[in-house]
């Protein structure tokens, strides 16, 4: 079965520093997508990062990068400069190329300090 | 924008009462979904849309139904509700072609005492 880790249930940053949040997924498949969710108190969902299993370049979103690792299975993201917005709960996700059936992981909640 | 939108954000039942949630998305977008978070389980897909007429189990369908209403709805009903079944339901949205993001509705916050 696919399935999607993250490790680190809370994590926290001093404003201005840069935090890592670890994500590992399991899968025998060649064709995917991995993503990165935000969710804001407000609770509503907010695609970070995406990227595809196929490109060996890291996406990058301003201050937001990933690290992928194919053959480790992992896929972190790191966050750059972190700011008060940028406390929230984030989640990995994992796309299987032919479904629509996204994965998540369990989530990490940054806090990041003042 | 609308966007993906979700009836209701809060909804309190007792064990065994009926109720169904609605989600409409004005995208024209050919998928939907359902999802359930529960603290340290992430999301979790119950059904999914992948076209109109079309529907499809996901991880933890037990206990619900779908229907596609037309391209724009996609209702979920609890039958029976459990206490198993509190949590928080998400509705989702894309375009179909599976490899773009979701678009997801601000949930609905169930509990079931």
């Amino acid at each position: 079965a696919q399935t999607v880790t993250q490790s680190q249930p809370e994590m926290s940053v001093q404003e201005a520093e840069t935090v890592t949040l670890s994500c590992t997924y399991d899968t025998s498949e060649s064709d995917y997508y991995l993503f990165w969710y935000k969710q804001p108190p407000s609770r509503q969902m907010i695609l970070v990062i995406r990227q595809e299993a196929y490109k060996q370049q890291n996406a990058t979103e301003n201050r937001f990068s990933v690290n992928f690792q194919k053959a480790a299975k992992s896929f972190s993201l790191k966050i750059s400069d972190s700011q008060l917005g940028d406390a929230a709960m984030y989640f990995c996700a994992y796309l299987p190329g032919n479904t629509g059936k996204l994965i998540f992981g369990q989530g990490t909640t940054l806090q990041v300090k003042p | 924008n609308a966007g993906v939108t979700q009836t209701p954000k809060f909804q309190v039942l007792k064990t065994g009462q009926s109720m169904t949630l609605q989600c409409a998305q004005d995208m024209n977008h050919n998928s939907m979904y359902w999802y359930r978070q529960d603290p340290g389980m992430g999301l979790r897909l119950i059904y999914y849309s992948a076209s109109e007429g079309t529907t499809d189990k996901g991880e933890v369908p037990n206990g619900y139904n779908v229907s596609r209403l037309n391209k724009r709805e996609f209702s979920l009903r609890l039958e029976s509700a459990a206490p198993s079944q509190t949590s928080v339901y998400f509705c989702a949205s894309s375009s179909g072609q599976y490899r773009e993001k979701l678009f997801f509705g601000s949930g609905t916050q169930l509990s079931v005492l």
